[in-house]
């Protein structure tokens, strides 16, 4: 077990919905880090929080975003749900954000957009 | 080209047999590299980090190839328990993000 717990396990949302995903951290990890993996795709990195701050973003819009609270646990929340936002939802923290070695992640939430 | 790519299979093996995937990535300034194996509809789990001089794990190998950018993975003697998608992962530009490629399917039949 990584210590990384994602709720909810699934969820069914229709189009122009909005949802929150929630994440919590490994005991003394302060870096959260989200990712999306579509069907048959490689996670794709959304955005890493570290100490409540966002520092680090890949390729998706704005009406993705992020929360990081003070006992590091972590929300991503994405507005005006898409067909195509459809995915498993990934998160992952670790000790520190340079740290070298790789992510432990989460069970995940599936997400449906119908 | 794509940052990271792999043939996506899928490798159809038999029990005992050894088995390789290969990887190339695109960024010559990467200096984290790793192969992750990933259940149907779980999540992806660190199976090993590869290094410049090459590790071992048990029946796993990982290689890494700087000049050529290029990772793989050597599973010998197959268990039907290795049947999974094999991930091979750099990391990215920016600070903490890891890039995956799509990942190679094994399946590994009796």
């Amino acid at each position: 077990e990584t210590g990384v717990t994602q709720s909810p396990t699934h969820l069914i949302k229709t189009r122009g919905q909005q949802v929150t995903l929630r994440c919590s951290s490994q005991s003394g990890h302060n870096t959260v880090s989200w990712y999306q993996q579509a069907l048959g795709q490689g996670p794709q990195f959304i955005f890493q929080y570290y100490r409540e701050e966002e520092n680090g973003r890949g390729n998706f819009p704005p009406r993705f975003s992020g929360l990081q609270f003070p006992n590091y646990s972590s929300e991503l929340n994405v507005n005006a749900l898409e067909l195509d936002d459809s995915a498993l939802y990934l998160c992952a923290s670790r000790g520190d954000p340079g740290q070298s070695f790789g992510a432990f992640f989460g069970q995940g939430t599936r997400l449906t957009v119908v | 080209r794509k940052e990271v790519e792999q043939d996506p299979g899928p490798f159809n093996v038999p029990e005992g047999a050894t088995v390789a995937f290969n990887c190339t990535y695109s960024n010559s300034a990467s200096q984290s590299f790793f192969w992750y194996r990933q259940d149907c509809r779980k999540e992806p789990k660190l199976l090993m980090s590869v290094y410049s001089s090459g590790n071992e794990d048990g029946r796993f190998t990982a290689q890494l190839n700087r000049a050529s950018q290029y990772i793989s993975l050597l599973i010998r003697d197959s268990k039907l328990s290795d049947s999974a998608t094999y991930l091979c992962v750099v990391n990215g530009r920016s600070q903490g993000n890891l890039i995956f490629g799509k990942g190679t399917k094994l399946s590994v039949k009796p």
